[in-house]
């Protein structure tokens, strides 16, 4: 079991353009996170998948964020012409049940 | 809204303390409780994690408590050691058939020196 990866685990990009990012979940795991955290913040939640149907997403999604997981095992999270408010750690998570979260590494983007 | 507070946010303590971070939240209707642990500039790792029915939870040097009457949890770490440095974060799951999403607390920024 190789735990949650993630790619790229830091992006530099600047404002306006396109940025993807990419989350492994742990096999078998179904339900896949994303999370947005700032410096001195907490995570904050952005989206759930279950298999491969997006179940919710929040607010903090603007039409600028796009989040798939076309075949219910990865999943990318795409920001279309990014603003510098976007830097943050973004972060997925996995779980096989509505219990425990696994966290994967994060990637971290700054937008100059 | 789900508000989850963590008291204090920073701590330093010399090595071989016992110590407890205090976690609330505001809606006792939770489904479950997690700690975790970060690392500067890493991901989560998760710690323990209470169900709504528990009352506590034990790993090695780590007790984690729930008290869902009150809005409260506590983490429990005996022993204390440099390696602990990190911040912890609790995090709670709504108990609510559409919540999915864990609300997290800022965390405690704690530092065991030698």
């Amino acid at each position: 079991d190789t735990g949650v990866s993630q790619d790229p685990r830091h992006k530099i990009t600047k404002r306006g353009q396109n940025v993807t990012f990419r989350c492994d979940p742990i096999s078998e795991h179904n339900r896949l996170y994303w999370y947005r955290q700032t410096l001195g913040q907490g995570p904050e939640f952005l989206t759930y998948f279950q298999n491969e149907a997006q179940l919710e997403k929040s607010r903090l999604l603007s039409d600028r964020f796009s989040a798939e997981r076309p075949k219910g095992s990865f999943s990318t999270l795409e920001i279309q012409r990014t603003e510098q408010g976007d830097s943050a750690m973004y972060l997925c998570a996995s779980s096989l049940t509505h219990n425990e979260q696994f966290f994967g590494p994060g990637t971290r983007l700054t937008v100059l | 809204k789900q508000e989850v507070t963590q008291i204090p946010a920073a701590l330093s303590v010399p090595e071989g303390e016992n110590l407890v971070l205090n976690c609330s939240f505001t809606d006792s209707a939770i489904y479950n409780l997690q700690w975790f642990r970060q690392d500067p500039g890493k991901g989560l790792t998760s710690l323990l994690l209470i169900q709504s029915s528990q009352r506590e939870q034990t790993s090695g040097r780590l007790n984690a408590s729930l008290d869902k009457s009150s809005g409260r949890s506590t983490l429990y770490i005996a022993a204390s050691q440099p390696g602990d440095s990190a911040t912890y974060l609790c995090a709670s799951k709504s108990g609510s058939n559409s919540g999915y999403a864990l609300n997290f607390g800022k965390g405690t920024s704690l530092l065991v020196t030698p």
